[in-house]
């Protein structure tokens, strides 16, 4: 089975600074997805960036970039020019490529973007 | 859009009743799953269907039952409520390749069991 670990319970970041999550996994397989969700204090869950594990270039949103390794089952998410609507819960999450689409969660990361 | 819809958004039960929460999706998904969410455990599965009619156990199934009746609805049902169950559930539905494999969540349900 899938397992997706991400080893920071807890960061803290400067606003306008740079942060980056970090987050690996355990799989067999060789194509799957990887994706960040944030989860601000609203509870609601946002998808913040997609991966998929076939394309060796890492994905960005705005702000948000990856630097995926696949070799090294390594997912990281980093966050440019911090704000404080940045400040949430992120969860790392893995997805195998077929079949019924199921999302294996990290524990997350809180994040906390201070003024 | 309404996107992913759950109701209710908080709910306070007594050890042994029973509710039933309702998902609904209006984005024509195939997939729908029902996660829990405690404090330090992250999301984990309980059950999941991938088309109307089916369903199957996720990682957490224990106490718990679904249905899905019409592609657009995804029951949890709790047949005897215990403490345990105190959680935020999440429901989500997911469109498979039409929207590139991205699960799409409501906005969870507060349960409390006393």
């Amino acid at each position: 089975a899938q397992t997706v670990t991400q080893s920071q319970p807890e960061m803290s970041v400067q606003e306008a600074e740079t942060v980056t999550l970090s987050c690996t996994y355990d799989t067999s397989e060789s194509n799957y997805y990887l994706f960040w969700y944030k989860q601000p204090p609203s509870r609601q869950m946002i998808l913040v960036i997609r991966q998929e594990a076939y394309k060796q270039q890492n994905a960005t949103e705005n702000r948000f970039s990856v630097n995926f390794q696949k070799a090294a089952k390594s997912f990281s998410l980093k966050i440019s020019d911090s704000q404080l609507g940045d400040t949430a819960m992120y969860f790392c999450a893995f997805m195998s490529q077929g079949g019924s689409e199921k999302l294996v969660f990290g524990k997350g990361t809180k994040l906390t973007v201070n003024p | 859009n309404a996107g992913v819809t759950q109701t209710p958004k908080f709910r306070v039960l007594k050890t042994g009743q029973s509710m039933t929460l309702l998902c609904a999706q209006d984005m024509n998904h195939e997939y729908m799953y029902w996660y829990r969410q405690d404090p330090g455990m992250g999301l984990r599965l309980i059950h999941y269907s991938v088309g109307e009619g089916t369903t199957a156990k996720g990682e957490v199934p224990d106490g718990y039952n679904v249905s899905r009746l019409k592609k657009q609805n995804f029951l949890l049902g709790l047949e005897s409520a215990a403490p345990s169950q105190t959680s935020v559930y999440f429901c989500a539905s997911d469109g498979g390749r039409t929207s590139k494999n991205i699960q799409y969540f409501g906005a969870g349900t507060r349960l409390s069991v006393l």
